[in-house]
């Protein structure tokens, strides 16, 4: 079965400096990975995926993600963090549906950055 | 852009009500989710749906129920409100075409039960 543990549940950092989420997923088959960002009173949104191809993988504000096939990572970073980053993100495996050709979502635990000025 | 709306930011029911929340989104999605989300442990799937009138357990169902009669609108209930059901609630929404599709999320209900 599909698994996505996040190791880090809290990461602090101060402002302009780099950042790395680790997420580390389990899957007999290949897989389809996802970042989410839950802002403070919102919903999740969607900042990056990888499906296939180029395993660094760009996504919106800033932030990079690269597969490791070799050990089943999918680690979140940027250069430079900025207070608006401030945020839960969720690392995330997508597992096809049977039925319709759709997928589930398996989440991991959240990461809360908290980024200091 | 695609909008999932969920009626109530906040709620709070006793022990033992027959709670419904709500679902609503506008983009004619195939599939929709209900997930719970809880400190350390994540978002934790409750029940799913593919289609009208069609639904399939999540890891988690134990406790609710869920119903689609028309494809935008997608209700968890709880039949017999407890304690343990105290949390946040997101309702999500995807097109349905791939599993690599991404999910549109709704902005929560956060439900207390007393």
């Amino acid at each position: 079965a599909q698994s996505v543990t996040q190791l880090d549940s809290q990461v602090p950092v101060f402002e302009e400096a780099p950042v790395e989420l680790r997420c580390n997923y389990s899957s007999s088959v290949s897989v389809y990975l996802f970042w989410y960002v839950q802002y403070p009173n919102q919903g999740l949104q969607l900042l990056l995926k990888y499906l296939s191809g180029s395993t660094l993988v760009k996504g919106i504000n800033g932030f990079e993600a690269e597969f490791n096939k070799s050990q089943t990572s999918f680690h979140l970073r940027k250069p430079s963090v900025h207070i608006s980053d401030t945020a839960e993100y969720f690392c995330a495996v997508s597992v096809r549906l049977l039925y319709n050709q759709g997928g589930k979502l398996i989440f991991g635990q959240g990461t809360e950055l908290s980024v200091k000025p | 852009d695609v909008k999932v709306t969920q009626s109530s930011r906040y709620l709070v029911k006793r022990t033992g009500e027959k709670v419904f929340l709500e679902c609503v989104q506008d983009m004619d999605h195939e599939n929709m989710f209900w997930y719970r989300q809880d400190p350390g442990l994540g978002l934790r799937l409750i029940y799913f749906s593919y289609d009208v009138k069609m639904k399939e357990k999540g890891d988690i169902p134990e406790g609710y129920s869920v119903s689609r009669e028309k494809k935008e609108r997608f209700s968890l209930i709880l039949e017999s409100a407890s304690t343990n059901q105290t949390s946040m609630y997101l309702c999500a929404s995807s097109l349905g075409t791939g599993f690599n599709e991404k999910l549109f999320f709704g902005s929560g209900t956060q439900l207390s039960v007393l």
